[in-house]
């Protein structure tokens, strides 16, 4: 069984298209990340929910919005798509936020092509 | 600034053979330094978590040395496997603050026959 999945795998679209990503978690997890990977295999997090609450908001654009209708999902909304925006977002879960030795667990990746 | 810093860059090595990569941190309050392996086109796995007062930590062939005086961690693979090959993160945890994670940029290692 796959402990943290996202839909879809590949996304390509237009500039200016609105978009999302959908991720799920069955472990049973408190903490729910979504991260960006550039081009540079540079992995950034952007959004973390811890109950469905918001806990850490990076200073990204306020295009993206992250929605979390219950514990096991964390989906992202992308408005208006730029050219910028292309990247790898991973989803990733961890059983409680702030625990010390806490593991997080990475889905296996949205690969986001905007043209 | 908090920073993690990782070099080499990309390696290449016969397999069989051992490598060490290397990990420099400038990250304040430190909590703990991860290593993720990140096989391509999948999402990272963690091989290792240590924290302040561990200096070692294996996990099957890998094994992660940490000086936190120097602030320098090591992930050094024995006898190198095919599957080896992936980029390996090196992630350390600030104690406070709302950026809890600091990534490097990984090392992007070849393992080839």
């Amino acid at each position: 069984d796959t402990a943290v999945s996202q839909t879809p795998k590949y996304l390509v679209t237009q500039m200016g298209n609105d978009k999302s990503i959908k991720c799920e978690q069955n472990l049973g997890h408190d903490t729910m990340y979504w991260y960006k990977q550039d081009s540079k295999k540079f992995l950034k997090i952007m959004f973390s929910y811890n109950n469905k609450e918001l806990i850490i908001n990076e200073t990204v654009p306020n295009r993206f919005s992250p929605k979390s209708p219950d514990k096991a999902h964390l989906n992202l909304h992308i408005n208006s798509l730029e050219l910028g925006d292309s990247a790898v977002y991973f989803c990733a879960s961890s059983q409680v936020y702030g625990l010390l030795q806490e593991t997080q667990y990475f889905g296996p990746g949205t690969r986001l092509l905007v043209l | 600034k908090n920073q993690v810093e990782q070099s080499p860059q990309s390696l290449i090595i016969l397999e069989g053979k051992n490598c060490t990569l290397q990990c420099n941190y400038t990250v304040s309050p430190f909590s703990n330094l991860r290593w993720y392996k990140q096989d391509t086109g999948r999402g990272p796995v963690s091989l290792t978590i240590m924290t302040f007062s561990e200096n070692t930590k294996s996990n099957g062939r890998y094994t992660a040395t940490l000086d936190a005086d120097t602030k320098q961690s090591s992930l050094h693979i024995t006898a190198s496997q095919l599957s080896d090959s992936a980029s390996y993160i090196c992630v350390v945890r600030i104690s406070s603050g709302n950026t809890p994670l600091v990534f490097g940029k990984g090392t992007r290692l070849s393992v080839i026959a």
